[in-house]
């Protein structure tokens, strides 16, 4: 695609349920990045995946969250047990290999209610 | 001590006038440097990139790089209320990439 598609733009889920957020990177990009972004706050690294494989899933916050990226193009964020302390803007980006530019989808915006 | 620093402002300038952002990084290993911009409530947007010591230029902004302070800086030039954004930099020393906070930029009209 032309750029960082993420789906939905919008989520409200109640606390306790399961969600799932999608990521479609620039096609070719082998490098894909998700952040958690708190008003006023800058991006929060999450996890980083190159190709198929997380190289870096260090910013996870803890076992209730959990990505994938299996044919190395569409990753899926996962959250198990949402806590209210989950609603944030998630933010996708995708870059062509690791330490290039990274261009930004427009976000998932989570509430937990 | 956060890898990557700025000081999270305000900073405002009068219309015409230069901003000048500053971003301090601890990893001695980061390669390339990026600049984003992010109005409220949208996604960063990329402005510019730098992977050499010393000055980039394009268009109205300047980015420089000095690997041996370990601080890279964005100018901006003939500052336009449209430039008032959150201005986010970083480093990617092991292709984490790792944000600043940013800093907040108003140019007042």
């Amino acid at each position: 695609g032309a750029g960082v598609s993420q789906t939905p733009s919008n989520k409200v889920t109640e606390k306790g349920k399961y969600v799932e957020l999608r990521c479609d990177p620039i096609s070719g990009h082998t490098a894909l990045y998700w952040y958690r972004q708190s008003l006023g706050q800058g991006p929060e690294f999450l996890i980083y995946f190159q190709g198929t494989g997380a190289a870096d899933d260090s910013g996870l916050p803890n076992d209730r969250f959990f990505a994938v990226r299996p044919e190395g193009s569409v990753s899926t964020l996962k959250i198990q047990r949402t806590e209210r302390g989950d609603s944030a803007v998630y933010l996708c980006a995708s870059s062509l290999i690791g330490g290039a530019e990274a261009f930004f989808g427009q976000g998932t915006r989570l509430t937990v209610v | 001590q956060k890898e990557v620093e700025q000081n999270s402002g305000p900073l405002s300038v009068p219309e015409g006038a230069i901003a000048s952002l500053n971003c301090t990084y601890s990893d001695r290993g980061s390669q390339s440097f990026f600049w984003y911009r992010q109005y409220s409530g949208k996604s960063p947007e990329l402005i510019m990139s730098i992977y050499s010591n010393g000055d980039k230029e394009d268009g109205r902004f300047t980015a420089q790089l000095n690997k041996a302070s370990q601080y890279v800086s964005l100018l901006i030039r003939d500052s336009q209320p449209s430039d008032s954004a959150t201005y986010l930099c970083f480093g990617s020393g092991t292709y984490k990439y790792i944000f600043g906070t940013g800093t907040r930029l108003k140019v007042l009209a």
